[in-house]
């Protein structure tokens, strides 16, 4: 079963809204991680947080983390036409570190 | 550096048939893994290994065979192709500890008539 399950599945807003989307998972984790994959390409790594962080930013993504509710959300601010894509939420589980398993992924549409 | 390199890109197989993935990364990287992607299933994990010599089970492991004898390469093995099988695969690589990021390769599109 996957470990991560992303929500929405589907996502769809206007060119310069916040797109948010959430992360759950079942075990206890050593990091998280966010991915985008463009349609037909390989998974490009966005943003880890490690399972003693809150919140990080890069640019752009903010991503939270509450271990206590075994959830995570990403979010993207003043989104643009090119962050059109799918985003997986991947995690690390905190027994065996390099079982690394994503989730269903949330399909972000953004349009201009 | 190329980075993570899958071949083929696109391969059509009978069911019954045999064939091999290959993947190739030129970062000195220890950890390698193959996942597999489906619609609605997300990607999920078949086999992965730590280090040359050492490989280890996935989520779905059943009709795939790997090995792991150099850094570099890890090549995915379908020994009796089926229908089952057909999906989008991908190679990912990473350092083994500190950095935990994972890079893809492009995949290989799997179709099993």
């Amino acid at each position: 079963s996957q470990q991560g399950e992303e929500d929405p599945q589907a996502l769809s807003i206007q060119e310069g809204e916040n797109a948010t989307m959430n992360c759950s998972y079942k075990t206890s984790i050593n990091n998280l991680q966010w991915y985008r994959q463009n349609s037909g390409r390989g998974l490009v790594h966005l943003i880890l947080i490690r399972s003693n962080e809150r919140e990080k930013h890069s640019g752009r993504l903010r991503v939270t983390l509450d271990t206590s509710k075994k959830s995570s959300s990403l979010l993207i601010t003043a989104s643009r036409a090119a962050d059109t894509a799918s985003y997986f939420c991947a995690t690390d589980p905190s027994w065996g570190y390099q079982k690394v398993t994503f989730g269903i992924g949330t399909k972000l549409q953004v349009i201009p | 550096n190329a980075g993570v390199t899958q071949t083929p890109k696109f391969q059509v197989l009978k069911t019954g048939q045999s064939m091999t993935l290959q993947c190739a990364q030129d970062m000195n990287h220890e950890y390698m893994s193959w996942y597999r992607q489906d619609p609605g299933m997300g990607l999920r994990l078949i086999h992965y290994s730590v280090g040359a010599g050492i490989t280890d089970q996935g989520e779905v492991p059943n009709g795939y065979n790997v090995s792991r004898s150099t850094t570099e390469d890890f090549p995915l093995r379908l020994l009796s192709a089926a229908p089952s099988q057909t999906s989008v695969y991908f190679c990912a690589s990473r350092e083994n500890r500190g950095r935990y990021e994972q890079y893809f390769g492009p995949g290989t599109r799997l179709t099993v008539t």
